[in-house]
């Protein structure tokens, strides 16, 4: 079945310093990639997204590149802020009718930026 | 527009008890899920309805855990009797169906069962 890895966190870095995330996946067929955010008492919300290989996603200073060859998606930020402390979650979706578009989430990192 | 509305942010209740959770979706999102975020598990989708209609219920983990969609602008989940093992983060999302692959989550409903 489908199903995401992402790496485990805490992950605790200074102001400005580069972020990456790690992210594989195991899928049959095309899936569709996502990353979502979680920031303190709030539901998730869609960070970025890639639907075929090759495609990069990016928002907010955020970027992630579709992997087909090594079946990753890791997230990556230049410079992060400490308004970026937040929890990442790494998701895939099948991108078909039949499973309503759910999406299979990682278990999530928390990221903790300090000044 | 209103997001997804959840409700209530918290409960509290003892083991034994009925908890009902509820949901409004985003008007016009024919897909609507509900998920459940703990510690050790993450987040697992339980049940997702297409038009009001439960597609896939597979991820509900017993008997004691029932979800309704009544209308297109309503959905509860309903746990009886709770056990503390339920005490959970339970999310609410919706989409439009579309090949956006998008879901909006509410803010959730953090249920304790002591």
């Amino acid at each position: 079945g489908n199903s995401v890895t992402q790496m485990e966190g805490p992950v605790t870095l200074s102001e400005e310093a580069f972020l990456t995330i790690n992210c594989t996946y195991t899928a049959t067929g095309y899936p569709s990639l996502f990353w979502y955010v979680q920031y303190p008492g709030e539901g998730l919300q869609l960070l970025l997204k890639a639907t075929k290989a090759d495609d990069k996603g990016s928002n907010k200073g955020f970027e992630a590149t579709y992997r087909k060859e090594t079946t990753s998606f890791h997230l990556e930020k230049g410079s992060v802020q400490v308004s970026d402390s937040a929890v990442y979650f790494c998701a895939l979706s099948d991108g078909s009718s039949n499973s309503g578009y759910a999406l299979n989430f990682g278990k999530g990192t928390s990221l903790l930026v300090t000044p | 527009d209103a997001g997804v509305i959840q409700s209530p942010r918290h409960e509290v209740t003892e083991m034994g008890q009925e908890v009902t959770l509820r949901c409004k979706p985003i008007s016009g999102h024919d897909y609507l899920f509900w998920y459940r975020q703990t510690m050790m598990r993450g987040l697992e989708l339980l049940i997702y309805f297409n038009n009001n209609v439960p597609i896939d219920d597979s991820g509900m983990p017993e008997d004691r855990f029932s979800a309704k969609m009544p209308n297109a602008s309503f959905s509860t989940l309903k746990i009886q009797p709770s056990e503390p093992r339920d005490s959970a983060v339970y999310f609410c999302a919706s989409s439009s169906g579309l090949d956006t692959g998008e879901l909006f989550f509410g803010e959730g409903s953090r249920l304790t069962v002591l």
